[in-house]
């Protein structure tokens, strides 16, 4: 059912910027793309959402490519806080398709 | 005050029991979900329920049985647990169908022995 790859794990160095990549090729065209974090032993938490447009909100930054395959979501300047597991899903039809999602380590 | 509540939130039981597991949302939402993590974390829907009606059924085992007594609670009932239901649910509501977040609860991890 996963209709997004991303890489398994990836780690950053704290006050550094962090890009999570997501491919969704087969996005289809009324899909919208959502990111969402989570932290240990606790339920997914909503990060951003957008359809075409690049998006912004005070977590983080949402960059989607022109033909829609693929999407960024950037964290300006991680924290510690941060570490967690982001899933970047294909939302249509009241339907959430979640992949496996990376693994964030951050470094003091 | 928590806005998406499930209990409990640790649950150990015997193969072939029946069991429930609760959640209440304050949010005054409109829809309601249940979704299964498996040991590989991937999450699935299960059921969605939007203002007490089915709206989502996936493919799940009738042992599993949805129920919503009003649009702010949304309970789950497992009948004659199996192994395989092991597993960490996750209850959630959103306000609208398209294109808005999820709030999601903190998840009850359910062990079958």
């Amino acid at each position: 059912d996963a209709k997004t790859t991303q890489p398994n794990s990836m780690e950053s160095n704290e006050e550094e910027p962090v890009h999570l990549p997501c491919n969704h090729s087969t996005i289809s065209g009324t899909d919208y793309i959502h990111w969402y974090r989570q932290l240990p032993s606790q339920g997914p938490e909503y990060v951003i959402h957008g359809l075409t447009s690049n998006v912004n909100n005070r977590m983080a930054s949402l960059a989607i490519a022109e033909d829609r395959k693929s999407s960024t979501l950037i964290l300006h300047r991680a924290t510690l806080r941060d570490a967690a597991v982001y899933y970047c899903t294909l939302y249509n039809f009241n339907k959430f398709y979640f992949g496996s999602g990376t693994k964030l380590n951050v470094k003091p | 005050d928590t806005a998406v509540s499930q209990t409990p939130k640790y649950l150990v039981t015997q193969m072939g029991n029946d069991k429930s597991i609760k959640c209440e949302q304050n949010l005054g939402h409109d829809t309601m979900y249940w979704y299964k993590q498996d040991s590989k974390k991937f999450l699935k829907i299960m059921f969605s329920y939007n203002n007490k009606e089915l709206i989502i059924n996936e493919t799940v085992p009738n042992r599993f049985s949805p129920k919503s007594p009003d649009k702010a609670h949304l309970n789950l009932h497992i009948n004659s647990l199996e192994l395989g239901d092991s597993a960490v649910y996750f209850c959630a509501s959103s306000q609208e169908r398209l294109g808005r977040g999820y709030t999601f609860g903190s998840g009850t991890r359910l062990t079958v022995v």
